[in-house]
């Protein structure tokens, strides 16, 4: 089935951009979704097909999907942003959805 | 407001059975597809299995022929029957509304399963 391959972490400092790569076998040609969790909480959608942001999600949260690498990128970073993120995709061949593995992004 | 409450976890021994419940309420359930997902202590995001608005279901590997998820429209209410029960299914679970294909929109706070002797 299908993988998607995320860094295990990223570390930023205040203020500085985060990317967050997703990656995966032509994953370009099909919709990303993205999540970010907190701990101790569920998770929150914060990005759907690739690049939209839901209500409430700050612009400073942008995506793109090409090729075989999706991104999430976090611009002027903040102590909030502090959280694991997770890709997911539909998976029409064997009909499952598929999450990354997670990233954890670190505030420095 | 959207809201999902799980219930229905707890403790069990392997090869054993549980029935987790997601009481939906907030927005017009029966028009929405809906998901499982859990997460083992410390690890990643799993999805489990989900059901269409009519119905249709779909499931990991890891649980096909164990888990059986449905739904009740009239009670705003999803389901999922765990049997075959192992180690490796400890998790908290989540059930999720899934947005036609764009994600998921919608997340209860989960409920924890724990697979043990």
């Amino acid at each position: 089935s299908f993988v998607l391959t995320q860094p295990p972490s990223v570390s930023v400092a205040p203020g500085k951009t985060a990317s967050i790569t997703c990656g995966g076998n032509n994953v370009g040609s099909t919709s990303v979704h993205w999540y970010q969790q907190k701990p101790g909480q569920a998770p929150k959608l914060v990005m759907y097909y690739d690049s939209d942001r839901p209500a409430g999600i700050p612009e400073r949260l942008s995506g793109s999907n090409s090729g075989n690498t999706a991104t999430l990128t976090i611009s002027t970073v903040e102590a909030g942003d502090e959280a694991d993120y997770y890709c997911q995709v539909w998976d029409s061949s064997s009909d499952h959805w598929v999450f990354g593995g997670g990233t954890k992004l670190t505030v420095l | 407001e959207v809201q999902l409450l799980e219930s229905g976890g707890g403790l069990e021994q392997p090869g054993g059975s549980l029935r987790l419940s997601c009481a939906a309420s907030g927005f017009t359930f029966s028009t929405y597809a809906m998901d499982w997902v859990r997460q083992a202590p410390g690890k990643g995001l799993e999805w489990v299995s989900a059901i269409s608005r009519v119905g249709k279901t779909y499931y990991a590997d890891s649980v096909k022929g164990r888990f059986t998820i449905s739904r009740d429209n009239s009670k705003n209410t999803l389901y999922l029957h765990m049997s075959s029960l192992r180690a490796d299914d400890t998790a908290l679970y989540f059930c999720a509304k899934d947005e036609y294909g764009s994600g998921f929109d919608s997340w209860g706070q989960g409920t924890l399963v724990t697979v043990s002797s």
